[in-house]
């Protein structure tokens, strides 16, 4: 079964730093998307990625965040300056579409960024 | 309100009791999906539904798309099961609900 990468699995750096989250999709998936989970509250969605471009962001992804697809394989998703509450798990997915009129999705094992 | 609502929130139950968990919505969608998250963080699909019931070993999930409404079920529920379920509704991009972590003690 295909699965989708994410590096590193865990990092910890000061605030203000610049951090890049990576993630490697499934190969011939489209759509691409960062999630993220502040310690002991639901996911939440950050920005979804098609055809090169952003197709819809949350308020959660302000400035200090960016996502590119540098090189065709890897999705990168990049915080400027971390602040505390940057801290959490970032998850990766990708998401084909299908014959069918739903996607089937699969899921990173996360990042867990620290941020001190 | 939560367009995506889960119960219970956290279940406790013993070895082999039969597990049920609810996800109501209320936005429109193009299919349902149970995961599941253990201690480490990292999630699973267990379940993609547009309809109906699937099956896949002692999981059961079933959806009743006009009530808005699914379910999933464990037979013979064991303490490898214990982890968070969450119900997720794609409507262009996924929205979660809060999670029910359930543990099965032995």
């Amino acid at each position: 079964e295909p699965e989708v990468t994410q590096t590193p699995s865990h990092q910890v750096t000061q605030m203000g730093q610049e951090v890049i989250l990576r993630c490697v999709p499934i190969s011939n998936h489209l759509y691409f998307y960062w999630y993220r989970q502040i310690l002991g509250q639901k996911v939440e969605f950050l920005v979804s990625f098609y055809n090169n471009e952003i197709s819809e962001k949350s308020e959660i992804f302000d400035d200090q965040f960016s996502v590119e697809r540098p090189d065709g394989s890897n999705f990168t998703l990049k915080i400027r300056s971390t602040k505390l509450e940057d801290s959490a798990m970032y998850f990766c997915a990708s998401s084909t579409p299908s014959g069918s009129w739903y996607r089937k999705w699969f899921f990173g094992p996360g990042t867990r960024l620290t941020v001190l | 309100k939560n367009e995506v609502e889960q119960s219970p929130q956290n279940l406790t139950a013993q070895e082999g009791e039969f597990i049920t968990i609810n996800c109501s919505y209320s936005v429109g969608i193009s299919a349902l999906h149970w995961l599941q998250q253990h201690p480490g963080g990292g999630i699973v699909s267990l379940f993609m539904l547009s309809s109906g019931k699937k099956k896949h070993g002692r999981l059961i999930a079933t959806i009743n798309i006009q009530e808005k409404h699914s379910s999933l079920h464990i037979t013979a529920s064991h303490p490898r099961d214990s982890a968070v379920y969450i119900c997720a509704v794609d409507n262009y991009q996924l929205i979660w609900g809060a999670g029910t972590k359930l543990i099965i003690k032995p």
